[in-house]
């Protein structure tokens, strides 16, 4: 169990709509990281949060977005989906990560979502 | 566009035998280089992280990985396998500039009792 959670484990929609997936860090970690994990793109990065700030966007489509709340926890939002979202969601937490020094990120158990 | 590649997608071997899985990557700046395992129905967990110093790390499990910088290369090693070894793993990149994180498309190891 590396600490960090997410909810929900699975989620099954339908294209167009919107789902918000959830992810708890471990206690102190300040940094967020999620990610997206296909079987024909393997896994890519999405966002970086710190302590409530966004740090660094990777391949992350206009139709994404995501948050850091007070509390530290993230969500990240996936709006007019399309059958092509469907994969796993990994968020990923580590203490630091608000300078150029990265932390070692330990990662949640992922949101399965499939979009029929 | 920056790319890590894993040239073995999936490895057979049995126990006992030794491991070499090849990462090479594609950026020519500062990285931050980490080998992750996923065992079956587990979460990615972190092997082997490579900052600064010594290109030769070891991580967990025995594992090790030697980061070559002219060759771009960050290969992960094994010396004997285990049954319990088996898994999927993942090289990644962290290129500082610009914090952004590359993984490569992972390698699927079984190994045969």
């Amino acid at each position: 169990d590396s600490g960090v959670t997410q909810t929900p484990k699975h989620l099954i929609t339908a294209t167009g709509q919107r789902v918000t997936l959830r992810c708890s860090p471990r206690s102190g970690d300040l940094s967020v990281y999620w990610y997206q994990q296909s079987l024909d793109q393997g896994l890519q990065f999405l966002i970086h949060y710190y302590n409530g700030e966004e740090r660094a966007k990777g391949n992350i489509l206009e139709r994404f977005s995501a948050q850091q709340f007070p509390d530290l926890h993230s969500e990240l939002n996936l709006s007019s989906l399309e059958l092509g979202d469907s994969a796993l969601y990994f968020c990923a937490s580590s203490v630091g990560g608000g300078g150029a020094v990265v932390e070692t990120q330990y990662f949640g158990p992922g949101t399965r979502l499939l979009v029929l | 566009a920056q790319s890590v590649s894993q040239h073995n997608h999936h490895v057979i071997l049995s126990e006992a035998a030794s491991l070499e899985l090849g990462c090479n990557y594609s950026y020519g700046g500062t990285v931050n280089l980490f080998w992750y395992v996923q065992y079956p129905g587990q979460h990615l967990q972190l092997l082997l992280k490579y900052f600064s110093g010594d290109p030769l790390v070891k991580g967990i499990k025995g594992f090790e990985a030697e980061f070559i910088k002219s060759k771009f290369s960050f290969n992960l090693r094994k010396p004997s396998v285990q049954w319990s070894d088996t898994a999927e793993y993942f090289c990644a990149v962290n290129a500082l500039t610009g914090n952004q994180f590359y993984f490569g498309t992972g390698t699927s190891l079984t190994v045969i009792p």
